[in-house]
């Protein structure tokens, strides 16, 4: 079955870099995903990585993702208050077509210590 | 740039009425989901679709139903609402197989 891990809280301090663990158990999982939830809104895709690669790195963005250990990281450098938000690891199996979308961990809360 | 919109966005319902949430995105995309958002559960697939005409159940279908008639609308029904149906729901769409799903701004559903 897909199970996909993270922890519910991390609290850092702005301008420190804030790094979000996820773990997950199916290791035909094609992509990985990370995205953003900002208060009363709906999720926003940030980035994804595809199975083959180690590392992906988008601006103040990085991906890392450990098959071996099937543990997927998203550092956020420079955090800003703007940042503060839940973000939401996701796998996806394309097998069959993957029309069922994605399965999502339970968030992780971003909180911004001034 | 509508995007995916979800109506209502608010709404209290009393236990055993129905309701249906109502979907539309603009995107032209053949998949549509459903989801619910609940504390400390993440999100949970209720109900997708591939295209116009045609759904599948997800991790969580019961006591919904949806509807796929137009490819630009999906809908989701709550024939007979419980209060563990209080939740938020998201409306998603994507390309075909892709993990880029787009989401709504979500609905907020209390059942008393």
């Amino acid at each position: 079955g897909e199970d996909v891990e993270q922890s519910l809280f991390l609290s850092v301090r702005e301008g420190d870099s804030s790094v979000i663990n996820c773990t997950y158990t199916d290791s035909s999982s094609t992509y990985l995903y990370w995205y953003k939830q900002e208060p009363g809104a709906g999720l926003q895709l940030l980035t994804y990585i595809f199975s083959n690669m180690d590392m992906k790195q988008d601006q103040r963005l990085t991906v890392l993702l450990n098959k071996k250990d099937k543990h997927l990281s998203l550092r956020i450098a420079d955090t800003q208050t703007g940042d503060s938000a839940i973000y939401f690891c996701a796998e996806a199996m394309y097998s069959g077509g993957g029309a069922d979308g994605l399965t999502f961990g339970k968030g992780t809360h971003l909180i911004i210590q001034p | 740039n509508a995007g995916v919109t979800q109506t209502p966005k608010f709404r209290v319902l009393k236990t055993g009425q129905s309701m249906t949430l109502l979907c539309a995105q603009d995107m032209n995309h053949e998949y549509m989901y459903w989801y619910r958002q609940d504390p400390g559960m993440g999100l949970r697939l209720i109900h997708y679709s591939v295209g116009e005409g045609t759904t599948a159940k997800g991790e969580v279908p019961d006591g919904y139903n949806v509807s796929r008639l137009k490819k630009q609308n999906f809908l989701l029904g709550l024939e007979s609402a419980a209060p563990s149906q209080t939740s938020v729901y998201f409306c998603a769409s994507s390309p075909p197989n892709t993990g880029e799903l787009f989401f709504g701004e979500g609905s907020r559903l209390t059942v008393l």
